[in-house]
Formats: structure tokens, C-alpha cells, sequence
């Protein structure tokens, strides 16, 4: 079974700091899709980023960017020079490659608060 | 504009009712899900149907049922046999078969039991 686990529970910035996510994941596959979204307060989750295995390289989207490091089995994310409208509550996600759709399995969310 | 829709928003049950929660999608998408997600936790996959006439149990699908006639619509019934229903209710679809696309999420019903 796949779990993924995201440690912090809590962020709270100023707006124009830098904002890192933390992400580690198990699973026994070696093919497999990361993923994270974001769940505004309206409620719908957004897809922001996607990472497969087979990829380590590390790139920069914007003010987003990513951090794959798969010996140790983790996918960080970095929200640069943040702004309010960042706040939100992001969800880390893992998809087996062999899997039909997408049957996601989510960490339990890190919520960023992001203050004028 | 093509997008996933969820109604109603806000429902409120009472104890041993059934009650429908509504999700269409106009996204052309043969695949559709239904998570739940509890207060301070992430979601967790309740049924999915990757085709019409075809569903699959997902990890919590104790005291729910589904149905997926048409491929733009999968309803999710909450029976009187789920136990602790009280939660916010999301739909997703996605392209069938395909691990790497995301998925599209509706804007949740949130269902409270009174």
C-alpha cells in the first residue's frame, strides 16, 4: 500500500517570504506520479505540479518549484515570494503509474497562511 | 466552460436518511471519483468508475453506493449505514487509464448530519 506523509501540519509566513512544503511518500513500486494540488477556501482542489519517477530533475515554474530526491523518498515544494493569495491548504499526492486513472493517494495537508 | 459541478453545496441529513449527492462533469472524461475528506485530513478515495455501466470499490466504500449510467454524471449516495457521514465531499474526473493526468475536482458538497 502506498501512504504519503506530509509533516507539517501549519505554515504561517508574511507575505514575500519563501514558503517550503515537505513531502515523503512510500511505496514499493518504482514507477509512479506525484503530484501536488491546492484546496482554496473555496473548495475545489487545483493541480499545480507533477513529478514521475523516472525524473529527478528539479524545475522552476514560476514563483512554484520542486524539489524530487528519490532515495529519500521525498517531493518538496517551494512557493517563492509568496502572496496572500497563496494561502490555502496543499496536498502532496501519489499515483501509481501502473494504476488505471487516477486513484490518488493524498497526505494529510499542510495549511499556509500567508499574512500581509 | 467545461468544468465539474457538485450540488448541492451544503446538505444536512438527518439520522437514517439516504440522501444523493450530485456530480456532473462536462469535461468529456470516462473516468470519475468520489473522495472524502475529513476536518484536518487529506482525501480518501470512496468509489471510482473508469467507464459507463462500470464502478470499483476505493478504500472507505462502507455505507455509500454509486451509479454511473451516463458518463457525464456520477451520484453518490450516503445510506443509512455510514456510520460517521458528516464530511466534505469532493468529485474529480480524469481521461481513463492515463496515472500521469491530473485530475479535475468539483467544488465539494459539504454534508452534515443533524
Amino acid at each position: 500500500a502506498q501512504k504519503v506523509t506530509q509533516a507539517q501540519t501549519e505554515i504561517s509566513v508574511v507575505e514575500k517570504e519563501d514558503v517550503t512544503l515537505d513531502c515523503v511518500y512510500e511505496t514499493r513500486d518504482t514507477t509512479y506520479y506525484l503530484f501536488w494540488y491546492k484546496q482554496p477556501p473555496s473548495g475545489e482542489l487545483v493541480f499545480l505540479i507533477r513529478r514521475n519517477s523516472f525524473d529527478e530533475q528539479n524545475e522552476i515554474s514560476g514563483r512554484y518549484s520542486w524539489n524530487f530526491q528519490k532515495s529519500t523518498s521525498s517531493f518538496n515544494f517551494t512557493i517563492t515570494a509568496s502572496q496572500v493569495v497563496d494561502s490555502a491548504v496543499y496536498f502532496c499526492a501519489l499515483n501509481l503509474i501502473k494504476a488505471a486513472g487516477n486513484k490518488l493517494t493524498f497526505g494529510g495537508g499542510t495549511r499556509v497562511l500567508v499574512k500581509p | 466552460d467545461g468544468g465539474i459541478t457538485q450540488s448541492p453545496k451544503y446538505l444536512f441529513r438527518k439520522e437514517g436518511q439516504n440522501v444523493t449527492l450530485s456530480c456532473e462533469q462536462n469535461l468529456n472524461h470516462d473516468a470519475m471519483y468520489w473522495y472524502r475528506q475529513d476536518p484536518g485530513q487529506g482525501l480518501r478515495l470512496i468509489y471510482y468508475s473508469q467507464i459507463v455501466n462500470d464502478f470499483q470499490k476505493g478504500d472507505i466504500a462502507e455505507g455509500y453506493s454509486v451509479s454511473r449510467e451516463k458518463k457525464e454524471s456520477f451520484p453518490l449516495t450516503v445510506t443509512s449505514a455510514q456510520k460517521n457521514p458528516t464530511a466534505f465531499y469532493l468529485c474529480a474526473s480524469s481521461p481513463r487509464g492515463k496515472g500521469q493526468a491530473e485530475a479535475f475536482f468539483g467544488q465539494g458538497t459539504r454534508l452534515t448530519v443533524v
